[in-house]
């Protein structure tokens, strides 16, 4: 899997726009970009996935350039809510029966503030 | 969306006793799920992968003796921590992979805490 590198923290205030990006040089052809955001104790949630250029659903967006060896996470207007961990994974989620287990780096730390 | 829950939520343990946690898809089919286990303030790492009906396969040191899984159905899946010790004491989370037909997506369990006195 492509080694992903993220910055370890960043803060915020509540309803700025947010974001955060990952640089993953060595992505391969099949690889998608997914970003899952993670809450103390809790499992890590599934926040949005893309391929390349805009992905946007109701909770972020994610940028890629052409050469797709970054991608940016937006979150539009942040509440306290969304201070958790943001991790940034590329894999190719199409291997099928060989599916494989995600590598979690350390993630970006989001802190927002009143 | 996909929904995947763990039970038990948490559970402590005497050491040298054995802990099972459960781990469901609750509305879609997981051909495959995998197990994690994340430290206090550290990423989660992967410690094996389960497919239905098969042996799961385990990451480098990770103790399959220690370690059992059972991937009996497509929406169950279990790790039994045999004769535990404080140092297997952890947050331990399994996922379950879609197979919607467009990019599959790991969904994750809430997560299971153990502590091993």
């Amino acid at each position: 899997l492509a080694k992903t590198t993220q910055p370890i923290s960043m803060d915020s205030y509540e309803g700025q726009e947010v974001n955060i990006t990952c640089s993953h040089n060595n992505i391969a052809t099949n690889d998608y970009i997914t970003w899952y955001q993670q809450f103390p104790s809790q499992g890590p949630r599934f926040i949005i996935q893309g391929y390349k250029t805009k992905v946007t659903n109701e909770v972020a967006s994610l940028f890629i350039p052409a050469d797709r060896k970054s991608s940016t996470l937006s979150l539009p207007r942040v509440s306290l809510s969304d201070t958790a961990v943001y991790y940034c994974l590329v894999g190719d989620p199409y291997s099928g029966g060989g599916a494989d287990g995600l590598t979690f780096g350390k993630g970006t730390h989001l802190i927002i503030q009143p | 969306g996909a929904v995947v829950s763990q039970h038990p939520s948490w559970v402590i343990c005497k050491s040298g006793t054995s802990v099972k946690i459960e781990c469901r898809s609750l509305d879609f089919q997981a051909t495959t799920m995998f197990w994690y286990r994340q430290f206090p303030k550290q990423s989660l790492m992967l410690m094996a992968t389960s497919n239905e009906g098969s042996k799961a396969t385990y990451e480098q040191g990770v103790e399959k003796d220690k370690f059992l899984i059972n991937h009996a159905s497509l929406t169950l899946s279990t790790l039994t921590v045999t004769s535990a010790h404080p140092e297997d004491s952890s947050f331990y989370i399994c996922s379950a992979r879609g197979t919607s037909g467009s990019p599959d997506t790991q969904y994750f369990g809430p997560g299971t805490r153990l502590t091993v006195l």
